[in-house]
C-alpha cells in the first residue's frame, strides 16, 4: 500500500509567478485535501475534493483552486502568489468524505520571494 | 468558524515522566477531536481521536479526554520516551455539516523528552 505522495518536496518562486503543486492519494481514498501550514503553526484547512468536485474550502481567497482526477490524484493552483503564501503545503487523503483518518504526505515547502 | 487554541507551546519533560497537552475548542457543534504527531520534515500523522459521544479513549501509553460541557479535550502521554519528541497538535471538527477533512487544528506543542 503506497502512502500519499507529494511532489515537488522544495521550490522557490517570485512574487506574481504561479504555481501547481502534485498529491498522489493514498491507493483506495477517493476523498483529498490541502493544507497550509505556515512556519510554526498549525495547518489551515485551504479545500476538499471529492469525486472530482471541490465540496468544501476554508477561508482562502479564488486565487487558490485545485483539481482532482479520476485517478484520484490532485493539484492545488496557486495564482498571483505573494510573500505570505510561503508555507508547507500538506495533501491528505482518506477514504469517506467526512469521517476518519486523513493520511498526509510530507508536503511541499513553497517559498515566495 | 471554530478556534482551537492549545497549551503550552512547549513542553520538556523527563524520559519516563508523563506529559499533558490542553486544547479548547469554541464550535459547540465540533464533535471530532483528533491528535495529531508531526516530526521534523514530515506530515502529521494521527495518533489518537476521539469523538464527542465518548469521554475517554486510551491507546496503549496514549490517552485523550473530552469534556465537551467545558469544551476541551486533553492528550496524556505516559512513560515517555525520546521517540516521543515531536510537535503535537490538537484538531476539531463537525463531522456532520463541515465534513471530517475539514479539520481545525492547534497552534501545536513542541515535546521535548530528555534523557
Amino acid at each position: 500500500e503506497t502512502g500519499v505522495t507529494q511532489s515537488p518536496t522544495h521550490l522557490i518562486k517570485t512574487r506574481g509567478q504561479q504555481v501547481t503543486l502534485r498529491c498522489s492519494s493514498q491507493s483506495g481514498h477517493n476523498t483529498v485535501s490541502w493544507y497550509q501550514q505556515a512556519l510554526g503553526q498549525g495547518p489551515q484547512f485551504i479545500f476538499q475534493y471529492y469525486r472530482e468536485e471541490e465540496n468544501g474550502r476554508g477561508n482562502f481567497p479564488p486565487r487558490f483552486s485545485g483539481l482532482q482526477f479520476p485517478n484520484n490524484s490532485s493539484e492545488l493552483n496557486v495564482n498571483a502568489l505573494e510573500l505570505d503564501d510561503s508555507a508547507l503545503y500538506l495533501c491528505a487523503s482518506s477514504s469517506g468524505q467526512g469521517t476518519g483518518e486523513l493520511f498526509f504526505g510530507e508536503g511541499s515547502r513553497l517559498t515566495v520571494l | 468558524g471554530e478556534n482551537v487554541e492549545q497549551h503550552p507551546s512547549t513542553l520538556s519533560v523527563q524520559e519516563g515522566d508523563s506529559a499533558v497537552i490542553k486544547c479548547t475548542y469554541s464550535d459547540s457543534a465540533s464533535n471530532y477531536f483528533p491528535w495529531y504527531k508531526q516530526e521534523l520534515g514530515k506530515g502529521p500523522q494521527l495518533i489518537i481521536d476521539i469523538r464527542s459521544n465518548v469521554g475517554e479513549k486510551k491507546d496503549q501509553r496514549i490517552a485523550v479526554t473530552l469534556n465537551k460541557t467545558a469544551k476541551h479535550f486533553s492528550l496524556h502521554i505516559t512513560e515517555t520516551q525520546p521517540e516521543d519528541s515531536a510537535v503535537y497538535f490538537c484538531a476539531a471538527s463537525d463531522e456532520v455539516t463541515g465534513g471530517g477533512n475539514k479539520l481545525t487544528f492547534g497552534t501545536g506543542t513542541q515535546l521535548k523528552v530528555e534523557l
